[in-house]
C-alpha cells in the first residue's frame, strides 16, 4: 500500500525562481495538509484541504505561497518568487476519516533558495 | 492556545535500555498523536491515541486525558530507535495539530 508520495526530493534553486511541490495522498484520504519544518520554528500547518476544498489557508506565511489540489489524488504547493527564508522540509500528510484522523506524512521536499 | 510540553529534551540511551518518553498538554484535547522523525527526516505515525492504551511491538503508549498526560514507552531500544519523537494534539476536533518540541533520542550501540 503507497504511502504519500512527493515530489521532488530536493530542489536546489536560485532567489526569485518558481518552486512547485507535488504530492499525491493516500488512495481513500479526504483529508490533506500541508506543512513547512524549520530548526526555528519546528512544524507548521500551512494549509489544510478536505475533500479537495482549501478549508484553511491562513498558515500561508505570505501571497507568493499559493497551493491548488485540482483531484482526490495531487495537490501542489507553490512558491513564487521564492526567497532564501523559504528553505525547508515541506511536508504533504493525508487522513482519512476527516481532519482528525491518524495522519500519515510524505518523505517530505527538502527546498533550499540560494 | 493549547500548549503541548514534551520531556526530556533529549535522551542518550545504551542499546537494550528502556525508556520513557512524556507529553504534557495544557486544556482537553479530542486527538493525540505520537510521531518518530528518524534521522533520515521521515515522520511516522506511531500511534492514535486520544486515550486509553496501546501496544505496537517494542513500543506501547498510554493517554489519561483527564490528567492531561501521554506516556510513550519504548522496551529494549535499538540503535534504529534513534531520532525526534513528537507528540502532537488538538481540541475541539478541529485540524490543526499542535505539536511538541519533541524528545531527541539517541541510542548508542
Amino acid at each position: 500500500d503507497a504511502g504519500v508520495i512527493q515530489s521532488p526530493r530536493h530542489e536546489v534553486t536560485e532567489m526569485g525562481q518558481e518552486v512547485t511541490l507535488r504530492c499525491k495522498p493516500i488512495s481513500g484520504h479526504n483529508s490533506l495538509f500541508w506543512y513547512r519544518q524549520t530548526m526555528m520554528r519546528g512544524l507548521e500547518l500551512l494549509i489544510y484541504f478536505n475533500n479537495n476544498v482549501p478549508i484553511d489557508d491562513s498558515g500561508m506565511p505570505e501571497d507568493r505561497f499559493s497551493a491548488k489540489m485540482p483531484n482526490a489524488s495531487f495537490s501542489t504547493l507553490k512558491i513564487q518568487p521564492s526567497e532564501p527564508r523559504d528553505s525547508a522540509v515541506y511536508f504533504c500528510a493525508s487522513s482519512f476519516g476527516g481532519p482528525t484522523g491518524e495522519l500519515f506524512f510524505g518523505e517530505g521536499s527538502r527546498l533550499t533558495v540560494l | 492556545g493549547i500548549q503541548v510540553e514534551q520531556s526530556p529534551p533529549d535522551l542518550i540511551l545504551q542499546e537494550g535500555a528502556n525508556s520513557t518518553l512524556r507529553c504534557n498538554f495544557s486544556d482537553s484535547v479530542n486527538n493525540l498523536q505520537w510521531f518518530h522523525q528518524n534521522p533520515w527526516g521521515q515522520l511516522i505515525n506511531l500511534f492514535y491515541i486520544p486515550s486509553g492504551t496501546k501496544q505496537n511491538g517494542r513500543l506501547s503508549a498510554t493517554t489519561v486525558a483527564t490528567e492531561r498526560y501521554s506516556l510513550l514507552y519504548i522496551s529494549s531500544s535499538q540503535t534504529t530507535d534513534s531520532g525526534v519523537y513528537f507528540c502532537a494534539v488538538d481540541r475541539d476536533s478541529s485540524y490543526k495539530l499542535i505539536f511538541g518540541s519533541g524528545t531527541r533520542l539517541l541510542v548508542r550501540p
